[in-house]
């Protein structure tokens, strides 16, 4: 059967309050950054990016912020619901690299009710 | 609206025996995409055609081919499962291998006996 994988991050907010995932990432040369949401047995599902030059984008509920001096990736999800709830992978994508994508290793987000 | 399928959701083969999962995309998108992804663990590409180029990664096994007869259509193919094999397996479309955001089917999950 499949190997043991390894232990996910994972953090546990109430319903309604905001959460924050953080993603380190590694490619000082990554100018594209992609958050995917992937619940239980199904693919990941796009969630927003941004690209390097850019410090911080928006979408509906959620923000991604980027900080390239410390390559430092995050997600803010504003008054999260259980449906929420799910794996959150960040990704990186390089320019000469093409359209490969890097995943960091993901964070499970459990929503309290 | 579905706009990457992948059938079947559930495949069951024995050691050994070839399969073969399918996806298709309803996007007219360049570029397709083959990741494993094990438990707890973030997708891992296995190679992507552009078009009708194949671009196979480093590191994946021989055991894993695939074909794309048309735009529309990726096939993987594993001609000896392995337990080890046991896993998801998610096809993924862009438009373009530039900076292009990569859109998810819901994957297969294959067990291995």
């Amino acid at each position: 059967g499949e190997s043991v994988g390894l232990h996910l991050p994972t953090l546990s907010v109430q319903e309604g309050d905001n959460s924050i995932i953080n993603c380190a990432y590694s490619n000082s040369a990554s100018d594209y950054f992609i958050w995917y949401k992937q619940e239980s047995g199904k693919g990941p599902q796009f969630i927003i990016d941004i690209r390097s030059n850019m410090d911080k984008r928006q979408g509906q509920r959620v923000t991604v912020l980027l900080n390239k001096t410390v390559k430092h990736l995050s997600l803010q999800i504003a008054a999260t619901q259980p449906g929420d709830s799910a794996v959150y992978f960040c990704a990186e994508n390089t320019n000469n690299a093409g359209n490969m994508l890097t995943f960091g290793g993901g964070t499970r987000l459990m929503v309290k009710p | 609206d579905a706009m990457v399928i992948q059938n079947p959701r559930y495949q069951v083969t024995q050691f050994g025996k070839p399969v073969t999962l399918s996806c298709s995309q309803t996007l007219n998108h360049n570029v397709m995409y083959w990741y494993q992804q094990k438990s707890s663990q973030a997708p891992k590409l296995l190679f992507h055609y552009y078009d009708k180029d194949f671009n196979n990664e480093a590191d994946t096994p021989d055991n894993f081919q695939s074909r794309r007869p048309n735009t529309s259509f990726c096939f993987l193919d594993i001609r000896s499962p392995g337990l080890g094999d046991a896993a998801m397996y998610l096809c993924a479309t862009s438009r373009d291998r530039v900076q292009e955001t990569q859109y998810f089917g819901p994957g297969t999950r294959l067990l291995v006996l």
